[in-house]
């Protein structure tokens, strides 16, 4: 057990449809990253956010925002959804700001499967 | 564009045989490169890493090899075990941006 924590585990919607999925990071830290995981594009970096700031952006989609609350929760939001959005979203939290002198820890996963 | 090309996609071992994953880059910006472990149904977890002044890093039975001058980096896994049959990802970043090859499904036979 990592010690994030991912909900829902899986989500089943519609195309057109806006989700949101939700990462709480291990005690202390204050960096969240999010990653997509699927069949034909493998993991793919998507956004970070550090202490409620965002730092970092991958392949992040318009139709894709993120959020980091005070309380350092985050928030991946999803909308507009189509079929390739159907994916394995993970969640990973570090303590520090720098991804190559932090390691990253991550959390179950959330299933996303677009209908 | 794939920043991290990783090979093979698939490989099957005889228990207490060497594992073998390669990985290579192009972009010499990236200064972190590190290894991922990943088990069906279970997020990936660092397994070992590596900054390119390194040319290897041995963490028990796991060594990275690192080749600055040909942006290769590979990972052996030496004595492997049924229970490192896992999907392996090699990674680069640069700043905050990390890059993941396209996973090695490692099978170990007893």
């Amino acid at each position: 057990d990592s010690g994030v924590t991912q909900t829902p585990k899986h989500l089943i919607t519609a195309t057109g449809q806006r989700v949101t999925l939700r990462c709480s990071p291990r005690s202390g830290d204050l960096s969240v990253y999010w990653y997509q995981q699927s069949l034909d594009q493998g993991l793919q970096f998507l956004i970070q956010y550090y202490n409620g700031e965002e730092r970092a952006k991958g392949n992040i989609l318009e139709r894709f925002s993120a959020q980091q609350f005070p309380d350092l929760h985050s928030e991946l939001n999803l909308s507009s959804l189509e079929l390739g959005d159907s994916a394995l979203y993970f969640c990973a939290s570090s303590k520090g700001l720098e991804s190559s002198y932090n390691e990253q820890f991550f959390g179950p996963g959330t299933r996303l499967t677009v209908l | 564009q794939q920043q991290v090309k990783q090979s093979p996609q698939s490989l099957i071992v005889q228990k207490g045989g060497i594992s073998i994953i390669n990985c290579a880059y192009e972009n010499t910006a990236f200064d972190y490169f590190p290894w991922y472990q990943q088990f069906p149904g279970k997020g990936p977890a660092l397994l070992i890493a590596i900054r390119p002044d390194v040319s290897e890093k041995k963490e028990g039975r796991f060594t990275i090899s690192f080749n600055k001058s040909a942006k290769q980096f590979s990972l052996h896994i030496m004595d492997s075990q049924p229970g490192d049959s896992a999907t392996y990802f090699c990674a680069a970043t640069a700043g905050n941006q990390f890059y993941f090859g396209t996973g090695t499904s490692l099978t170990v036979i007893p």
